[in-house]
């Protein structure tokens, strides 16, 4: 699977919109972007995943750009709960395949 | 959504005993379970994956004879962490993949557990 980077850390202000950036400018034509989250002590959850298309859901927004060589996962309108670390792996969806997480981006949301 | 439980969700032991923590797919059946484990402030790391029925297959460095891994439905998956010491101290998280792939998500997360041995 192809490696991403993100940045360690971010904060952003309860209410506004939370753009967390992905770069991942060695992927494969066939490889998808997934976007998981992890709540402190918890198992991570599924935000969202694309190809090439931006995706939207009850959750968030992926933006891909066109070249597909990096991302940016959108929280419309943070909450604190929306404070987690954030993941964004690329994988290719094969039978069994499995998931590799990197550092993720530790995001604070702050009142 | 599909829900994934583990059991227990802590526990602590004496180093040299042995723990069994089990990973169950609550509503839905799963062909392969994986498990991770992840230290504090790390990432999470695959330690194993698991299929119904047959051998576990492990990742580099992880010893197969530590971590026993154990997959007998389709429904159940337990890790056993053998002779535990202190630096097998750490949160251990399981997923299942569904047996029909669902159209948004191909792994569900437990809650995990965190194991402290002292």
């Amino acid at each position: 699977d192809a490696k991403t980077t993100q940045p360690p850390s971010m904060d952003c202000a309860e209410g506004r919109a939370a753009n967390l950036p992905c770069n991942h400018s060695t992927i494969s034509g066939n490889e998808y972007v997934y976007w998981y989250r992890q709540i402190h002590s918890q198992g991570p959850q599924y935000i969202i995943h694309g190809l090439k298309n931006n995706e939207t859901n009850e959750m968030a927004s992926l933006i891909i750009t066109e070249d597909r060589k990096s991302s940016t996962l959108i929280l419309p309108h943070a909450t604190l709960r929306d404070t987690a670390v954030y993941y964004c792996i690329v994988r290719i969806i094969t039978a069994g395949n499995k998931l590799t997480f990197g550092g993720g981006t530790r995001v604070l949301v702050k009142p | 959504g599909a829900v994934v439980s583990q059991h227990p969700s802590w526990v602590i032991c004496k180093s040299g005993t042995s723990v069994k923590i089990e990973c169950r797919s609550l509503d839905f059946q799963a062909t392969t379970m994986f498990w991770y484990r992840q230290f504090p402030k790390q990432s999470l790391m695959l330690m194993a994956t698991s299929n119904e029925g047959s051998k576990a297959t492990y990742e580099q460095g992880v010893e197969k004879d530590k971590f026993l891994i154990n997959h007998a439905s389709l429904t159940l998956s337990t890790l056993t962490v053998t002779s535990a010491h202190p630096e097998d101290s750490s949160f251990y998280i399981c997923s299942a993949r569904p047996l029909t792939e669902l159209a948004y998500n191909e792994q569900f997360f437990g809650p995990g557990t965190r194991l402290t041995v002292l």
